[in-house]
C-alpha cells in the first residue's frame, strides 16, 4: 500500500462546483504539502502544514483552502472550481529534507 | 526569491548514450539541492540530494550530480541511458533544509532504441 494516498485519482467537474481532494499518510510525518503540476511550470506550492495547528499559504493559494484534520490527513478544497484549476495535484509529506509524494489527483474543470 | 531553471524541456538520447540534464539555480545563500524523477502516472520520487560535504552526489539507478557553487549548477548525469530511464526529471532547491522547496519546470527524457 502507498504511504501517501490521494483520493480521488481522477475527477471531472463543472465550473462553480465545490471539490475536495483528500490526502492521507501512514509515514508519521508532521509536514504535509499540496502542490499543483502544470506542463512546463513544474510543481508549485499551494499550501503547507508543519503540524496540525500550523497552516501556511504557498505560492498560489488563491482559490484554494485546506484542512489538516489530523497528523495523517490533509485535504485541499476548491470552493468554486474554474477551468484554469485544471491540473495534476500532488500531496506530499517530508522529513529530513526529503519529500514523499502521493500518486496525484488529476482534476479537470469544464 | 529562489528560482530554478532547467535547460531543455525535452531531451532525447539513444540507449547506452550519456545522459546530461542541466539545472541552474539562483540563491543568495548556498541551497540544498535535489533531483526528483516522475515516471508516467506516478508521483515524484527522490533520485539524489546535496546537503553538505562532497559535491559529487550519487543517487539511485546509476545517476549522479555535481554541485558547482561557482556556476550555481547541479547537473544530473548517467553514463549509459537505459530504456527504463524515460521519465520527467525535476531539479529542486530548498534554502532551509526541509522547507520551502522550489521546483524547476522539468525535463522530459526520452530514450531511443
Amino acid at each position: 500500500d502507498a504511504d501517501v494516498t490521494q483520493t480521488p485519482r481522477n475527477r471531472i467537474t463543472k465550473t462553480g462546483k465545490r471539490i475536495m481532494l483528500e490526502c492521507s499518510q501512514t509515514k508519521g510525518h508532521d509536514r504535509m504539502y499540496w502542490y499543483r503540476q502544470d506542463p512546463g511550470l513544474g510543481l508549485r506550492l499551494i499550501y503547507y502544514s508543519f503540524d496540525v495547528k500550523d497552516i501556511n499559504k504557498g505560492e498560489i493559494s488563491d482559490g484554494y483552502s485546506v484542512s489538516r484534520q489530523a497528523q495523517a490527513k490533509f485535504s485541499l478544497s476548491l470552493e468554486s472550481a474554474i477551468p484554469n484549476q485544471t491540473a495534476l495535484y500532488f500531496c506530499a509529506t517530508s522529513r529530513d529534507g526529503e519529500l514523499f509524494f502521493g500518486e496525484g489527483s488529476r482534476l479537470t474543470v469544464l | 526569491a529562489q528560482s530554478v531553471t532547467q535547460l531543455g524541456s525535452h531531451v532525447s538520447v539513444s540507449e547506452g548514450a550519456l545522459v546530461l540534464l542541466r539545472c541552474n539555480y539562483s540563491s543568495s545563500v548556498p541551497p540544498y539541492l535535489f533531483w526528483y524523477v516522475q515516471y508516467p502516472n506516478q508521483g515524484l520520487q527522490l533520485l539524489l540530494k546535496y546537503t553538505t560535504g562532497a559535491t559529487l552526489v550519487k543517487g539511485i539507478n546509476g545517476f549522479e550530480a555535481e554541485f558547482k557553487k561557482s556556476e550555481t549548477s547541479f547537473h544530473l548525469t548517467k553514463p549509459s541511458a537505459h530504456m527504463s530511464d524515460a521519465a520527467e526529471y525535476f531539479c529542486a532547491v530548498s534554502r532551509n533544509y526541509g522547507q520551502n522547496f522550489v521546483f524547476g519546470p522539468g525535463t522530459r527524457l526520452s530514450v531511443l532504441p
